[in-house]
């Protein structure tokens, strides 16, 4: 089992739609999680990052954190063909980052 | 405020080659990660520095490879000798003292060992 889980997608969803990527890990330790987007090429950017148990919105990104089920989400509003990347869950313990393979999302005009 | 640089952005060498890539982290930041990714694969933390000292190196894979980070500024990090596996894009990240405080990555070096 892979210590974090994400859908490898292709996720599409129409412009102006509510994207839903998710994320599974598997150490009960992680302190913290983060949600990269990395354009073909390019290095990871940091969206935002959550900490506690619930929601956290940051303009058109809520991040959703359940640590008990081990589980994250990132919500993208009003989906845009710019945020069309891989979406990276990236958990943290002790400022280490554990990378899942990402979510491919693809925001059709 | 400059963000955080490598160099160099792309390299080429043969198998048993020599290559130091180097990170410039953001001014400030204590905090040095190196990461990894390989052909298809997540991407793979390699070990952290805080200021000049080795805080967690769990991540390298064997002894071919070395890091140093002199003075606590920039980093460095050594394959000796290449071998066609360490082909991949390598990372750099850093971040405020603290672990828990968010990581900025730079462009990365993409290393084709052939």
């Amino acid at each position: 089992q892979k210590e974090v889980e994400q859908n490898s997608g292709p996720l599409s969803v129409p412009e102006g739609a509510i994207a839903s990527l998710n994320c599974t890990y598997s150490d009960r330790g992680s302190q913290s999680f983060f949600w990269y987007r990395q354009y073909s090429g390019k290095s990871p950017e940091l969206i935002m990052f959550i900490y506690s148990n619930g929601d956290k919105e940051d303009g058109r990104f809520t991040a959703q954190l359940n640590k008990a089920s081990q589980y994250v989400s990132l919500l993208i509003r009003d989906s845009q063909p710019s945020d069309s990347a891989t979406y990276l869950c990236a958990p943290s313990r002790g400022g280490k980052l554990i990378f899942g393979q990402g979510t491919e999302l693809s925001v059709k005009p | 405020e400059a963000g955080v640089t490598q160099f160099p952005s792309h390299s080429v060498i043969e198998k048993g080659q020599t290559v130091t890539l180097r990170c410039d982290p953001i001014s400030g930041h204590d905090n040095l990660y190196w990461y990894r990714r390989v052909m298809g694969k997540e991407i793979k933390f390699l070990l952290h520095f805080v200021k000049e000292s080795k805080q967690d190196e769990s991540g390298m894979p064997n002894n071919r490879f070395l890091a140093e980070r002199t003075g606590g500024t920039y980093s460095t990090l050594k394959v000796q000798p290449a071998e066609l596996e360490d082909s991949g894009v390598y990372f750099c990240a850093s971040s405020q003292p603290g672990t828990s405080y968010e990581q900025y990555f730079g462009p990365g070096t993409r290393l084709t060992v052939t």
